[in-house]
Formats: structure tokens, sequence, C-alpha cells
């Protein structure tokens, strides 16, 4: 079965510890991103990356890094320079399309999330 | 990409159907309607999107006004697992990958 796998569902590290969150799809899908969600709230962005080897900073980038060496492979990891680390990340995952040749291409599937926590 | 604006929460009873409205007054004549949903503590799903025309898959019916500035998600019959959180998103297409930007939704409760 093709989709967007995520692990662990739930993490836990000390504080001042760098945690790396893994996201892996199988879609063969170009574009890929990461998002933040703390209670109550939307989706935030983090980063994305559209092809291999390539990446974009969104919203709140800061006291995040990620690598895309591979197309299937998009790994989140969070430094101590994030404040606030505690929160449930979810990776996605896109097939970039002309517009014209239908907005399906452009529908993101959805990893399950990871839940960290930071103590 | 435009604004949306959604009412926070909604109720509905089983079997009835739940009409989400969604306001999107700066919509530009390029930029699609979609609508995702959110079951606690899982990742979004897509729900159905739309430009002018009023859509239906086999999830929901998406009814866009004819200036476009609001629209209507609507689940004909509404179940108790479709208690979630919808949101509708705003946004132009790409010939390169783009990110969604989610507000806060609207919490749909689907009550017995």
């Amino acid at each position: 079965d093709g989709g967007i796998t995520q692990s662990p569902k739930y993490l836990f590290r000390k504080e001042g510890q760098n945690v790396t969150l893994s996201c892996e799809q199988n879609l063969n899908h170009d574009a890929m991103y990461w998002y933040r969600q703390d209670p109550g709230q939307g989706l935030r962005l983090i980063y994305y990356s559209q092809i291999v080897n390539d990446f974009q900073k969104g919203d709140i980038a800061e006291g995040y890094s990620v690598s895309r060496e591979k197309k299937e492979s998009f790994p989140l990891t969070v430094t101590s320079a994030q404040k606030n680390p505690t929160a449930f990340y979810l990776c996605a995952s896109s097939v970039p399309g002309l517009a014209g040749f239908g907005a399906q291409y452009n529908e993101q599937f959805f990893g399950p999330g990871t839940r960290l926590t930071v103590l | 990409d435009a604004k949306t604006t959604q009412p926070p929460s909604m109720d509905c009873a089983e079997g009835r159907a739940a009409n989400l409205p969604c306001n999107h007054s700066t919509i530009s004549g390029n930029e699609y309607v979609y609508w995702y949903r959110q079951i606690h503590s899982q990742g979004p799903q897509y729900i159905i999107h739309g430009l002018k025309n009023n859509e239906t898959n086999e999830m929901a019916s998406l009814i866009i006004t004819e200036d476009r500035k609001s629209s209507t998600l609507i689940l004909p019959h509404a179940t108790l697992r479709d208690t979630a959180v919808y949101y509708c998103i705003v946004r132009v297409l790409s010939n390169s990958g783009y990110a969604l930007n989610f507000g806060k939704g609207t919490s749909l409760l689907v009550t017995p």
C-alpha cells in the first residue's frame, strides 16, 4: 500500500537534546512538507521541499533543520535552539502539477504524525 | 493566498446534513477552494476542492457562491465518525509543491 509513514508515534526527550523525526513516503511524490500543530491550533509550516536536495523555510523554521537526500525521505531535526518543541508534528507529500491538469495533483497526503514531548 | 473565516465550532445530529460555511471574500480568480478535515490526533485528510462550479464526491459536496466569496461544505448524512476539525483553504494551483495555509478550522461535533 502506498502512503506516508512517520516514526515514532510518541517521542520523549530531555530538554537540550536534538531529536530527529522520520518521514518516509512511497507515493513517488516530489514535494514534501513538515507542519507543527499546537493544542487547539491549526497547522503551521516548518519546512518544505519541492525536489531532492532542495528545501525552503516555512513560517516557523527557527530551531529546526531538514535534509532531502532521497525522494522518499524528509527527516526533521528539532534542535536544542527550538525554545518550545513540545508539539504534534505532521509530515505531508504531494505531486506538483501544472495548473489545468487537475487540482488533484496539488492534494497533500499526510502521515499519522509524531507527538513530541520535551521533559 | 486569500484569507478564510470559519465558525470555531458547530454541532450536528447524526444522520442529518452538516453544512459548514467558509468566507473567503478576498479570493482571486485563480484561487481554488480546498477542504480538509482532521480527526483527533491524526493527520489531515483531503475532502474536496473546487474553483467555481459545485463539486460532489463520495465524501461531500462543495457549494461555491456565484461571486466566489463564500462556500459551504455539505456532509449529506453525518455520522459520529465525521466528528473532526474541518479546514477551508484557498490557494492557487502551482506547478511546484505549495504548502497549505491551515487556520483553526471548524470543530464539528456529530451527536447521537
